[in-house]
C-alpha cells in the first residue's frame, strides 16, 4: 500500500538552482496540495489542485509552480531557490477539497 | 481568511495523565479535522467532525466540536509515551483547502 509518495526525502540545494519535488498519489483523489511547515508558522498552504488540470494558488506561492498533468502526479518546482525555501514540503491528497487530507512523509529541504 | 488558534502551544503530562487541547476558529466552523504528526513524519488523520455536539473517539482519544464557541477539544485519557507528538487542528480554508492551527506539541513523561 504507497498510498501517497515524496521524493526526495531531503536534499540540500544550492541557492538559484532549479529543483523539482515529486509527489505521487495512487488512491485516485482527485484533489492534491502541497504545503510547507516551518517552525512556529504551522502548516501554510503553497499551491493546490482540485482536479486534473487545475491548480491554484494558496497562502504563500511567490517562488514556487506547480502542474497537474494527470489525477496522480504534482510535481512542485522551485524555480530559482532561496534560503528562504528552506523548510519541510508536504504533499497530501484527498478524494474532495471537502474531504480529510492524506500526508506524505515530507521532502526536508535545505537552500544554502 | 479563517485562523485556527490552538492551546496550549505544547505541554508535557505524566504518564496516564489526561490532557485536553484545544482549537478556536476566528470562523463558522462546517467540519474540524484532526491531525497528529510525529516528529520528522508526515501527518496522520485521527477524526472529522462535522455538526455542532457531535463526539467521536478513537482508543483513548475524544473530539467535540461546538459550533456556537467555533470551537473543538480534544482530550486524552490515560495518556500513553505513544501519544507523544504534535495535533493539528485543520478546517476548510479559503482555498477550499484545509487551514491548520499551528499545533500542540504533546510530550509525556514516565
Amino acid at each position: 500500500i504507497a498510498g501517497i509518495t515524496q521524493a526526495p526525502t531531503s536534499q540540500i540545494l544550492a541557492a538559484g538552482r532549479r529543483m523539482t519535488l515529486r509527489c505521487t498519489q495512487d488512491m485516485r483523489h482527485n484533489a492534491m496540495y502541497w504545503y510547507r511547515q516551518d517552525l512556529g508558522l504551522g502548516l501554510r498552504l503553497i499551491h493546490y489542485s482540485n482536479t486534473a488540470g487545475t491548480t491554484g494558488k494558496g497562502e504563500v506561492p511567490d517562488g514556487y509552480s506547480v502542474s497537474r498533468a494527470n489525477t496522480d502526479d504534482f510535481p512542485l518546482t522551485l524555480a530559482s531557490a532561496v534560503p528562504s525555501q528552506t523548510s519541510v514540503y508536504f504533499c497530501a491528497s484527498s478524494v474532495t477539497g471537502a474531504t480529510e487530507a492524506f500526508f506524505g512523509q515530507g521532502t526536508r529541504l535545505t537552500v544554502v | 481568511s479563517q485562523e485556527l488558534e490552538q492551546s496550549p502551544q505544547s505541554l508535557i503530562v505524566q504518564e496516564g495523565k489526561n490532557l485536553t487541547i484545544n482549537c478556536t476558529s476566528s470562523k463558522t466552523l462546517y467540519g474540524l479535522y484532526w491531525y497528529k504528526q510525529k516528529y520528522g513524519e508526515g501527518l496522520i488523520f485521527l477524526m472529522m467532525l462535522q455538526k455542532g455536539g457531535e463526539e467521536k473517539s478513537h482508543e483513548k482519544i475524544t473530539a467535540k466540536l461546538d459550533e456556537k464557541k467555533q470551537q473543538s477539544s480534544l482530550h486524552i485519557t490515560a495518556s500513553q509515551p505513544s501519544h507523544a507528538g504534535i495535533y493539528l487542528c485543520g478546517a476548510m480554508g479559503g482555498y477550499s483547502t484545509l487551514t491548520f492551527g499551528k499545533g500542540t506539541m504533546l510530550l509525556v513523561s514516565p
